[in-house]
């Protein structure tokens, strides 16, 4: 089974600056999403970018993907206090497109 | 409106005492999952539905068992909970495998 890492572990970073985490993964992928968990919550899908692209936006979020490295960035841009989170890559491959989730980002925006 | 409902958010049984954990959905996904994560751990999946299809993970404790009645609900039931089962128990689904997953906001289980 593959599994993702998350790079850094924890991330702290003042409102208004830009927030970039990183995650590899060890096999071919169908695609590779990222999702957000606030404290003791479900959750929350944020992007979704298949193998054959390459970068995706949504509102703050630029997701990129690099297959020959197999690594993923997530990036959010001006960034706020309720952006605090844990934020998970997770990659959908293999014979059984089942996701694996990476161990996680702790980001912290302080106010 | 909440598409993935959990309940009971929070529940505390004893040791070794059953209890049943239940999921519903209003998004008509053909595809339910449950996931254990433990504190500050990432969600491990512990077995999924496509449709009435049960599909076990191979790590997962026999300890753990899944009904799913109806394309809208999903239990989680363990039969004999141990102190190190504590976790919190998310449920999700999804139209197919590998699409984007909708999470319920998890039962927090307590083992006495």
């Amino acid at each position: 089974s593959q599994q993702g890492e998350e790079d850094p572990q924890a991330l702290s970073i003042q409102e208004g600056e830009n927030a970039t985490m990183n995650c590899s993964y060890k096999t071919s992928i169908n695609n590779l999403q990222w999702y957000r968990q606030n404290s003791g919550r479900g959750l929350v899908h944020l992007i979704l970018i298949r193998s054959n692209e390459r970068e995706k936006h949504s509102g703050r979020l630029r997701v990129t993907l690099d297959t020959s490295k197999k690594s993923s960035s997530l990036l959010i841009t001006a960034s706020r206090a309720a952006d605090t989170a844990s934020y998970f890559c997770a990659s959908s491959g293999g014979s059984n497109y089942k996701l694996t989730f990476g161990k996680g980002t702790l980001l912290t925006v302080n106010p | 409106d909440a598409m993935v409902i959990q309940n009971p958010r929070y529940q505390v049984t004893q040791f070794g005492k059953p209890v049943t954990l239940s999921c519903s959905q209003t998004l008509n996904h053909n595809v339910m999952y449950w996931y254990q994560q433990k504190s500050s751990q990432a969600p491990k999946l512990l077995f999924h539905y496509y449709d009435k299809d049960f599909n076990n993970e191979a790590d997962t404790p026999d300890n753990f068992q899944s009904r799913r009645p109806n394309t809208s609900f999903c239990f989680l039931d363990i039969r004999s909970p141990g102190l190190g089962d504590a976790a919190m128990y998310l449920c999700a689904t999804s139209r197919s495998i590998s699409y984007e997953q909708y999470f319920g906001p998890g039962t927090r289980l307590t083992v006495t």
